[in-house]
């Protein structure tokens, strides 16, 4: 397997923009987690969902902030508009329970945004 | 709420040396625990978890990790670091069962002098 893939690794992008990060995560994962890295904050979860359905967003900053996952095999992370405090690397990871037992989260490469 | 403290914003240790990065935890309960490592434009890659039994793991790269409960701790170890070991690493904490939300602690750079 790939791993989990991010698109695009790096994204530069004015104020006020829409801004779309994607994420394709590891075949037959049934968690995607999304998580925001700062230097200020560290590694924040976002959002994460199972089987295809959000199950904790209480760590979207905001409003502008919306994620979703059509199917099992892609996620977008969206923000609307962007603004500067929005720079940061966003990273998906996906992971499966198989029978119950839990595994470690793999970790894409992430995608470097920067809002000018 | 569960919390993860590393100490050590950075630490610097020549080759060859020993190497001990630590990590606090706060939780009700006995967590699930990992260790991550983070290489420059990287993601994190996994080296070890602990979830229950043998408090001392092993994890991939030479490295481990010893959980003690009554020090609410779970340090990272390795005797001899090697210059490829720059980089940084996170502890983080889950909630036993499904560990679905990881709380990670705020990294520990680590140099490696030759």
């Amino acid at each position: 397997d790939a791993g989990v893939i991010q698109s695009p690794r790096h994204e530069v992008t004015e104020m006020g923009q829409e801004v779309t990060l994607r994420c394709k995560p590891i075949s037959g994962h049934d968690y995607l987690f999304w998580y925001r890295q700062t230097m200020m904050r560290g590694l924040e979860l976002l959002i994460y969902f199972n089987n295809n359905v959000p199950i904790d967003d209480s760590g979207m900053p905001e409003d502008r902030f919306s994620a979703k996952m059509p199917n099992a095999s892609f996620s977008t992370l969206k923000i609307q508009p962007s603004e500067p405090r929005d720079s940061a690397v966003y990273f998906c990871a996906s992971r499966t329970v198989p029978g119950g037992i839990v595994t470690e989260a793999f970790f894409g490469q992430g995608t470097r945004l920067t809002v000018v | 709420a569960q919390s993860v403290t590393q100490p050590d914003i950075h630490i610097t240790v020549s080759e060859g040396a020993s190497l001990e990065l630590r990590c606090n935890y706060s939780y009700g309960a006995t967590p699930y625990l990992f260790w991550y490592v983070q290489s420059p434009g990287q993601g994190l890659q996994l080296l070890l978890k602990y979830f229950s039994g043998d408090t001392l793991v092993q994890g991939i790269k030479g490295f481990e990790a010893e959980f003690k409960r009554s020090q609410s701790s779970f340090n990272l170890r390795k005797p001899s670091v090697h210059w490829s070991d720059a980089a940084e690493y996170f502890c983080a904490v889950g909630a036993p069962g499904t560990a679905s939300k990881l709380t990670f602690g705020t990294g520990t750079r680590l140099q490696v002098t030759l």
